[in-house]
C-alpha cells in the first residue's frame, strides 16, 4: 500500500494560474519535504516541515508556498506558475533522523 | 556548499553481470551521510543503500554494495548479478548529519539492463 500519496499525479495549468499539489502520508512521520525535479536534473529541496515548523531553503522563490494543516497532509502552492516551474514535484517524509520515503510525484505542465 | 557529482549520465549492463556507478562529493563537514536512491520510470524514489561517514566499513544490502573512499570523497555503487528490475535512474545523495533529510542530489545515472 502506498505510504506517501501525491495528488494529482499530473497537473496542467496556464501561465500565472495558481495551482496546489497535495501530499498525504500514512507513516505518521514528523518531517515532510517538497523537492522540485526538473527534466534531466537532480531533485532540489524547496522546503520542509519539522512538525509544524516551516523551513524554507534560501533560494526557493517566493512564488512557492506550503501549508501543513496536520501531521498527515502537506500542500505545495504555486501562486503564479511560470514556464520555468514545469517540473516533477516530489513529496517525501521521514522521522527526524530516518530514511526518506518518497511519493510518486506530481508532474506539472505550464502552458 | 556541498556538491555531488555523478559523471556517468548513462550506463548499461548485461543481466547477471556487475556494474559500478560512480559518485564524488565535496564537503567540509565531518558528520554526514551518503545515499544511493533508485528512481524507476513513473515510480517513487526508494533508498537503495546508506553510508554513515564515520563508519569505515562499506555498507552492503544484498546485491548492492558501496566503495566509500572518504579521503578521496568518492562513493561508488556496485550492483552484482544485475536484474531487469534494476533498470532505473540512480541518484547519489548527501546529507549533513544534523540535517538528515535535506538531501543534495547528484545529476543521476540512467542504468539500462540488457537481457
Amino acid at each position: 500500500d502506498a505510504m506517501v500519496i501525491q495528488n494529482p499525479r499530473y497537473q496542467v495549468t496556464q501561465f500565472g494560474k495558481p495551482v496546489t499539489l497535495s501530499c498525504s502520508q500514512t507513516l505518521n512521520h514528523n518531517v515532510m519535504y517538497w523537492y522540485q525535479q526538473k527534466s534531466s536534473q537532480a531533485p532540489k529541496l524547496l522546503f520542509h516541515y519539522y512538525d509544524k515548523d516551516f523551513n524554507n531553503e534560501a533560494d526557493t522563490p517566493d512564488n512557492f508556498q506550503s501549508r501543513r494543516p496536520n501531521t498527515s497532509f502537506c500542500f505545495l502552492d504555486i501562486r503564479s506558475p511560470g514556464l520555468g516551474d514545469a517540473a516533477m514535484y516530489l513529496c517525501a517524509t521521514s522521522r527526524a533522523t530516518g530514511e526518506l520515503f518518497f511519493g510518486e510525484g506530481s508532474r506539472l505542465t505550464v502552458l | 556548499a556541498q556538491t555531488v557529482t555523478q559523471s556517468q549520465p548513462e550506463m548499461s549492463v548485461q543481466e547477471a553481470e556487475t556494474v559500478t556507478l560512480s559518485c564524488t562529493y565535496d564537503t567540509s563537514e565531518s558528520d554526514y551521510y551518503l545515499f544511493w536512491y533508485k528512481q524507476p520510470p513513473s515510480r517513487q524514489m526508494i533508498l537503495v543503500i546508506r553510508q554513515e561517514a564515520y563508519k569505515q566499513q562499506n555498507a552492503t544490502e544484498n546485491r548492492f554494495s558501496v566503495n566509500f573512499q572518504k579521503a578521496a570523497k568518492s562513493f561508488s555503487l556496485k550492483i552484482s548479478d544485475s536484474q531487469l528490475g534494476d533498470a532505473a535512474m540512480y541518484f547519489c545523495a548527501y546529507a549533513v548529519g544534523t540535517s538528515y533529510g535535506k538531501l543534495t542530489f547528484g545529476q543521476g545515472t540512467i542504468l539500462t539492463v540488457h537481457p
